[in-house]
């Protein structure tokens, strides 16, 4: 899997968009960027995923730049209920296997 | 529609016994995962199943660890003899063949080892 990087914490006001980084340096053309999020004590949750277009759900947004060698996974308005730790994966493209680093654990505070 | 079940939800055990976890993945996904996450620490892979067969279980300490996926539906992960350094949450997670961004995880199983 193409190594990525991600802060180890952030803090995020109630209301505010939230905006998570994420480097990705050594994507091959045809790896697409995935985002999971695991809140306490529950599984790991699909939240969104691209290749080289910006993409938006009902969840987030995923901003991935031109090189493709960083992406920013953004929430529209954080909720107290989007407090959980953020995974950046990027699997080999001839695998759907999907690792996980430490991820990146978002507070929203009130 | 169910999500991927597992039981039991927590469990405690005294070092050197055997413990069993299930799982019970979503109707129509025919690849299943076995995670461990540490405290602090994303989930690792242990095993993946596609149908009834392991096609990934290098991460598997073998020498206590096994699993099974009877039909190519149910799981069921078992450690014995279990040790301390096996406290952890067991994930399972299934997932539609040939595809990342589905994975359905279950809300895992919380082992204490004392």
């Amino acid at each position: 899997d193409a190594k990525t990087t991600q802060p180890t914490s952030m803090d995020c006001a109630e209301g505010r968009a939230a905006n998570l980084p994420c480097n990705h340096s050594t994507i091959s053309g045809n790896e697409y960027v995935y985002w999971y999020r695991q809140i306490h004590s529950q599984g790991p949750q699909y939240i969104i995923h691209g290749l080289k277009n910006n993409e938006t759900n009902e969840m987030a947004s995923l901003i991935i730049t031109e090189d493709r060698k960083s992406s920013t996974l953004i929430l529209p308005h954080a909720t107290l209920r989007d407090t959980a730790v953020y995974y950046c994966i990027v699997p080999r493209s001839n695998d759907y296997k999907l690792s996980f680093g430490a991820g990146t654990t978002v507070t929203v505070r009130a | 529609e169910a999500g991927v079940v597992q039981s039991p939800r927590y469990k405690i055990i005294e070092k050197k016994q055997p413990v069993a976890f299930w799982c019970n993945p979503i109707s129509g996904h025919n690849t299943l995962y076995w995670y461990r996450q540490n405290l602090g620490q994303g989930p690792e892979l242990l095993i993946r199943y596609e149908n009834e067969e392991a096609v990934d279980d290098s991460q598997l300490p073998k020498d206590r660890f096994s699993a099974e996926r009877l039909k190519g539906v149910d799981s069921t992960l078992k450690i014995q003899p279990a040790e301390l350094g096996d406290s952890a949450v067991y994930l399972c997670a299934s997932s539609a063949l040939g595809t990342a961004y589905g994975y359905t995880f279950g809300s895992g199983t919380r082992l204490t080892v004392v």
